[in-house]
């Protein structure tokens, strides 16, 4: 089975540096992803891990770590638009397919001016 | 089009009502998912659709749940007799295969049960 375990609140200021952090349980690993969703608003993709390491994309990057079962999420110079629930996911199913996503309860992040 | 969409945005219903729920996907895309959020939760997957395969069914609640595809192409989740507990959004997901790294979502489906 599956288990992600993510804090569920964050604050911080603009401008500042956040690391949301996420461990994971999984039968077959697949690869770990990390998306933003906006009250109300649908998820959207930020980025996927397989292999170890960071990888950087703009503001934001994502580190792996499968030996430890663990990731996170690094968003630098905050801005009031990042306030939003952070979701990391994996895939259920095992084997070389993706499709179905086990997610955490996300990371609900507040930016404060 | 160019997202996912889904409607109707919001449904509010009686306990004991039928409710459905369509979602349009990206045109060309294989795959689709149903996913349910409930307050507080995290998305809780419900079923897929790959192609003409048979659905993946494995994660839908209870009988009175049940999703249909047209194709490649639009999708409804029907919920029988609602309950509160059904109370939840409803997202729909696209991606271009199976194997695809991206999910993209639709806005969701808001449904309350009274």
């Amino acid at each position: 089975g599956q288990n992600i375990d993510q804090p569920t609140e964050m604050t911080a200021t603009e401008g500042a540096i956040v690391q949301i952090n996420c461990t994971y349980q999984t039968s077959g690993f697949n690869g770990l992803f990390w998306y933003q969703q906006h009250a109300g608003e649908a998820p959207t993709f930020l980025s996927y891990n397989v292999l170890d390491g960071l990888e950087e994309k703009g503001r934001f990057s994502s580190f792996l770590s499968r030996s430890k079962g663990y990731s996170y999420l690094l968003l630098k110079e905050l801005q009031m638009k990042d306030s939003a629930s952070y979701l990391c996911a994996v895939p259920i199913d095992r084997g070389s397919t993706l499709g179905r996503l086990y997610f955490g309860r996300g990371t609900q992040l507040t930016v404060w001016p | 089009g160019a997202g996912v969409s889904q409607s109707p945005s919001n449904k509010v219903t009686e306990k004991g009502k039928d409710v459905e729920l369509r979602c349009d996907p990206i045109s060309g895309h294989t795959a689709l998912y149903w996913y349910r959020q409930r307050l507080g939760q995290g998305l809780e997957f419900l079923i897929y659709f790959q192609g003409n395969s048979a659905p993946d069914k494995s994660g839908l609640p209870s009988d009175r749940f049940s999703a249909e595809r047209t194709g490649e192409s639009v999708s409804t989740l029907t919920i029988q007799r609602t309950q509160q507990e059904d109370s939840a959004v409803y997202l729909c997901a696209s991606s271009l295969k199976q194997g695809g790294n991206e999910q993209f979502f639709g806005p969701g489906t808001r449904l309350t049960v009274l």
